[in-house]
């Protein structure tokens, strides 16, 4: 079962470059890195998804390693929208089975964007 | 596309009644449907995954008797509190997936915040 660890809070000033690093050391050969965002009283919203190097999207780049312990989620220039809760999850649905499945969401960190 | 709605959005009842949010995917067909339960200021907490046409599976702590879930078609999955206590309130939440993807992808529903009084 991979974990994740993240930090819990990060604050930032709008225009900036906002890194968040999420490390999962027991990540398994199948497992895919996936980060959702989520703003209060709403479902989590899914912003990217990679297995490795680096990958990008209209809204954010995921950082990954070539070990891949541990992955970091880059927002470019960040706004007042974009504060909100950013959760980190490792896994491959398929493999879910029960307790011991890959669906655990972490604690997050809440991300701060200041004017 | 990947549209997950819930409803209702928010729900009061009273203690000892029974409680049914409805879970569907919009514009896609969803073999499993994912249901968690999140408290205030905390994370998202797993509590079954339902697989269209077969019995869900609950995560260890999870009361099967008192969330019943139905998942009759690809489509829709129903999460029924019954006999609801003023500590079931609670923010739910249901995601849903596709079947064949190598991908660990789910696409979450609005949520439903239920409060019991």
């Amino acid at each position: 079962l991979a974990k994740t660890t993240q930090p819990i809070s990060m604050d930032s000033y709008e225009g900036q470059e906002v890194n968040i690093t999420c490390s999962h050391n027991n990540i398994a050969t199948n497992d895919y890195i996936t980060w959702y965002q989520q703003f209060p009283s709403q479902g989590p919203r899914f912003i990217i998804q990679g297995y490795k190097t680096k990958v990008t999207n209209e809204v954010a780049s995921l950082f990954i390693p070539a070990d891949r312990k541990s992955s970091t989620l880059s927002l470019p220039r960040v706004s007042l929208s974009d504060t909100a809760v950013y959760y980190c999850l490792v896994g491959v649905l398929r493999d879910y089975g029960g307790s011991q499945g890959n669906l655990i969401f972490g604690k997050g960190t809440k991300l701060s964007v200041k004017p | 596309g990947a549209v997950v709605s819930q409803h209702p959005s928010w729900v009061i009842c009273k203690s000892g009644t029974s409680v049914k949010i409805e879970c569907r995917s919009l514009d896609f067909q969803a073999t499993t449907m994912f249901w968690y339960r999140q408290f205030p200021k905390q994370s998202l907490m797993l509590m079954a995954t339902s697989n269209e046409g077969s019995k869900a599976t609950y995560e260890q702590g999870v009361e099967k008797d008192k969330f019943l879930i139905n998942h009759a078609s690809l489509t829709l999955s129903t999460l029924t509190v019954t006999s609801a206590h003023p500590e079931d309130s609670s923010f739910y939440i249901c995601s849903a997936s596709t079947s064949g993807r190598a991908s660990y992808e789910q696409y979450f529903g609005p949520g439903t915040r239920l409060t019991v009084t």
